[in-house]
């Protein structure tokens, strides 16, 4: 079975680096697409970027230049760096498959000083 | 951006009644390769999101038939039937068509 899990801390300063790990077990990240979700509070949800089974990334526009996902294939994880952060950038985040059948449990990260 | 429109905002219904949400898109969400990458999900109280059907209308391992899909090119809609307790939460229509892809704001479907 596909399981993904989230790591990573809770509470992110603002200006600093908010970075996230997704480790996933039972299939193995060099098939298919891997991406990073999140929510916000209320119920907006935003799909942030992905990084596709060679490695490839596209981002959302909206991040501009702050996202970078990344992955260790030896590890089966994928990363996620979101720098500069606001407290817009509050909110819960998920990794999940594309297009969207297998989700992590999420992990809910804070910014505020 | 693919604008998703999903109505209504909000439900409130007796168990064993059915239910419509609708979901339309600002652009055809037909892909290339003949395709429509509309899906929903469900996200219950506590819990990740989950994907109940995948590209318009085929249901997810697992999901009952009281659950269906339909639509084609920018409107879609989801229907419960029968609503039971487990059904609760909120219900989101997604897009994997264009990049970025785009979430619709959620149905929050609740007990009367």
């Amino acid at each position: 079975e596909v399981q993904l899990q989230e790591s990573g801390p809770g509470l992110v300063k603002p200006s600093q680096s908010l970075s996230l790990t997704c480790s996933v077990t039972g299939y193995s990240i060099t098939s298919n697409y891997w991406g990073w979700i999140r929510k916000f509070p209320g119920n907006k949800m935003e799909w942030m970027g992905y990084i596709s089974y060679s490695g490839s990334t596209s981002y959302n526009p909206s991040l501009k230049s702050r996202i970078s996902i990344t992955r260790d294939t030896s590890k089966n994880q994928f990363f996620l760096q979101l720098n500069s952060v606001t407290t817009e950038d509050t909110a819960t985040y998920y990794c999940a498959r594309r297009p969207g059948d297998y989700w992590g449990q999420g992990v809910m990260v804070t910014v505020s000083s | 951006d693919v604008v998703m429109t999903q109505t209504p905002p909000s439900l409130s219904v007796a168990i064993g009644q059915s239910v419509s949400i609708s979901c339309k898109s600002s652009q055809s969400l037909v892909y290339s390769d003949g395709k429509t990458y509309l899906h929903w999900l469900l996200q219950s109280s506590g819990r990740s999101p989950k994907r109940l059907i995948y590209q318009v209308s085929n249901l997810d391992s697992g999901v009952p038939d009281r659950f269906s899909g339909t639509g084609s090119q920018k409107d879609f809609t989801l229907k419960i039937s029968r609503v039971e307790a487990k059904d609760l939460g909120v219900y989101y229509c997604a897009q994997t068509t264009h990049f970025p892809y785009t979430f619709g704001a959620g149905t929050k479907l609740e007990l009367k």
